[in-house]
Formats: C-alpha cells, sequence, structure tokens
C-alpha cells in the first residue's frame, strides 16, 4: 500500500527559530511535493523536487528552503520561523512529471509559530 | 496559467440526497482536471481524474464529474450523500511551470455536510 509519512503531526515554535519538516515516502517515487494549505485558499505548491538533489520552485518559495539526499526523502526547511508561516503542511510524491499523475499526500503537519 | 474556482466554500444536505461540488476551470490547453477529497485529520485522497478520455468519470464512492468543455466546468456529483461523505472537497488542474514540469493548481475547497 502507499504510504508517505511525514515526521511531525503537531509542531510548536518560536519565532525565529530554525524548523525541520522530514517527509518519507516508501513507493520510489521520482517527484515529491511541500504544499502549505490555509483556510480559504486551498494548498499551495511551495516546492518540488523531480530527482534526488534536484528542486524547484513553487508558488510561494519565500522564507523555505528544501533538500532532497536521497529519492524517499524531501525535507522542508524553515531556516527563521515567523508567525505568518503557521499554517497546514503536506507533503506529496508521484511517480512522475505528467499531467495525469496522481499525487499521493501524507497526512501533514499542523505548526504553529509563536 | 490554469486556474481553477469553486463557486462554492460550504455545502450542506440531508443523508440520501443528491450532492452538486461546484467547479470552472481556465485553461489554455486540454487540461486534466482531478478531485481529491480530504476528510477530517486525513490527508488528500483522489476521487477521480480526467485526462481526455471519457467525459465522464466515475471515482471512488459513487463519485462522477463531467467534464464541459462548452461551460468550463468540472461539477463533481454523487446520487445519495452517505454521513461519510462529509469533508472538504478540492478541484485541481494540471498546469506547467516556468522549468516545463507539470504541477497541480488546486481551487479553495468546499466543505461538504452531511445531516441526518
Amino acid at each position: 500500500d502507499v504510504k508517505v509519512t511525514q515526521s511531525s503531526r503537531y509542531l510548536v515554535k518560536r519565532t525565529g527559530e530554525k524548523v525541520f519538516l522530514e517527509c518519507v515516502q516508501d513507493m520510489d517515487h521520482e517527484n515529491m511535493f511541500w504544499y502549505r494549505q490555509d483556510p480559504g485558499l486551498g494548498l499551495r505548491l511551495i516546492y518540488f523536487s523531480y530527482d534526488v538533489k534536484m528542486k524547484e520552485k513553487g508558488d510561494i518559495p519565500e522564507g523555505y528552503s528544501v533538500s532532497r539526499e536521497k529519492k524517499e526523502r524531501f525535507s522542508l526547511i524553515l531556516e527563521s520561523a515567523s508567525t505568518n508561516q503557521t499554517s497546514m503542511y503536506l507533503c506529496a510524491s508521484s511517480p512522475r512529471l505528467g499531467g495525469q499523475e496522481t499525487q499521493y499526500f501524507g497526512p501533514g503537519t499542523r505548526l504553529l509559530v509563536l | 496559467a490554469q486556474s481553477v474556482t469553486q463557486l462554492d466554500s460550504h455545502v450542506s444536505v440531508s443523508e440520501g440526497t443528491p450532492v452538486l461540488l461546484r467547479c470552472n476551470y481556465s485553461s489554455s490547453y486540454s487540461p486534466s482536471l482531478f478531485w481529491y477529497v480530504q476528510h477530517p485529520n486525513k490527508g488528500l485522497q483522489l476521487l477521480l481524474k480526467y485526462t481526455s478520455a471519457a467525459t465522464l468519470v466515475k471515482g471512488i464512492n459513487g463519485f462522477e464529474a463531467e467534464f464541459k468543455k462548452s461551460e468550463t466546468s468540472f461539477h463533481l456529483t454523487k446520487p445519495s450523500a452517505h454521513m461519510s461523505d462529509a469533508a472538504e472537497y478540492f478541484c485541481v488542474v494540471s498546469d506547467r511551470s516556468s522549468g516545463g514540469y507539470n504541477k497541480l493548481i488546486f481551487g479553495a475547497g468546499t466543505r461538504l455536510a452531511v445531516h441526518p
């Protein structure tokens, strides 16, 4: 069965802290994605990766960076957390980049920045 | 660029009555369209997808959607709502990034409530 896991379901951090969100998939997918989900805005793409050590900016990359050192793992980094980064973060993976692929989502990490 | 508009932020129905969740899209080429569902405290799950084959697409749990190019719509329907259908539903279109890669563009979501 397809599985995407995220390291934490809930996280509380202070302004200015460095935050790491980890995502692991066990499907040998090439592509991985990070989204944030906010009420009334749907999901917005932060970054995605189509191969190990490769990354591409999504629609809202400011204040975030990513790391993909291994195929199964994709990390989202908040270098200096701010209160406007309080949100639900969702990771996803898919087998290839094309117009018709399905993305498989993790359960999400709800981050609160105080 | 592609976009999707979900016309209702909240829909409330009684159990056993039909469900209609409306979605309009904007696309400069033949799009791939999806509906995803998110149950409380769960990740998103694909309900169905349209990929330029049949215009009426059947998905899981009795849902279906019809692609209407003339109306640029992709509404989601179900003949009879069940309590377990209460969730948030997202209409999604495939778009192309500046780097030439395809990515998904999500609508704002429609929260479906089902009453006994």
